[in-house]
């Protein structure tokens, strides 16, 4: 069964690099028609996307979120990396990883790992 | 960006209720449409995919449908596991976008 790990630091300070990695077990991070993205919650609030990327490192980002957001991925640790630059407060989040299922990127969050919160303060 | 706009954003039921939730988008999505179940402090859970498509293990209460612009997931009667938050998510643009969520509450 496919299982998803963020990990990374809870709490960051103001202008700071947000630097989190999933840890794909159960499953290869390098099959087609599997994407791998990134989606955010601030506490009591909806999700939002924030990128996603396959196995051949072609991504795709939130234009919201484009300047400072780089998705990265390590095929041979199964692994794939979110770094957000210049955070504030407004980056406060549970930070999700999950795979996405499709077809040219017609993809849906089929699976998804437990979250991370991060906390953003001066 | 495609907006997608739920409705209601809470809705309050009794066990054995028939509900529905409604999600619009802002243009047509085909049937690019996927449904979420999220609990507190859990990470959101994908019920229903390509509108109407039930996810594997999922149980067959909950059903999609709609098309273009409209759609509606609908809980035939509902279960005390069912209470929760519930997302619709556009996937015909890879710009993905979210519906608000709706809020499934104990009458």
């Amino acid at each position: 069964q496919l299982q998803l790990q963020e990990s990374g630091p809870g709490l960051m300070k103001f202008s700071e690099t947000l630097s989190l990695t999933c840890s794909v077990s159960g499953g290869s991070i390098s099959r087609i028609n599997y994407y791998w993205g990134w989606i955010r919650q601030p506490p009591g609030k909806g999700l939002e996307w924030i990128g996603t990327i396959d196995y051949r490192g072609n991504t795709n980002y939130n234009p919201s979120l484009k300047s400072r957001v780089t998705i990265s991925v390590d095929t041979s640790k199964n692994q794939f990396s979110l770094k957000l630059s210049s955070v504030t407060a407004a980056d406060t989040a549970v930070y999700y990883c999950a795979r996405l299922s499709g077809y040219d990127l017609r993809a849906r969050f089929d699976s998804w790992g437990q979250g991370t919160l991060v906390t953003v303060s001066s | 960006d495609i907006q997608m706009t739920q409705s209601p954003s809470t809705l309050s039921a009794s066990v054995g209720d028939r509900v529905t939730i409604t999600c619009r988008a802002s243009q047509s999505i085909s049937s690019w449409l996927a449904w979420y179940q999220q609990k507190p402090g859990k990470a959101p859970k994908l019920l229903i995919y390509r509108a109407s498509s039930l996810e594997s293990g999922v149980p067959s209460r909950f059903s999609g449908s709609g098309a273009g612009t409209e759609f509606t997931l609908t809980i035939s009667s509902l279960q005390p596991d069912d209470f929760a938050t519930y997302f619709c998510q556009q996937y015909d643009s890879y710009l993905y976008t979210f519906g608000q969520g709706t809020k499934l509450e104990m009458k």
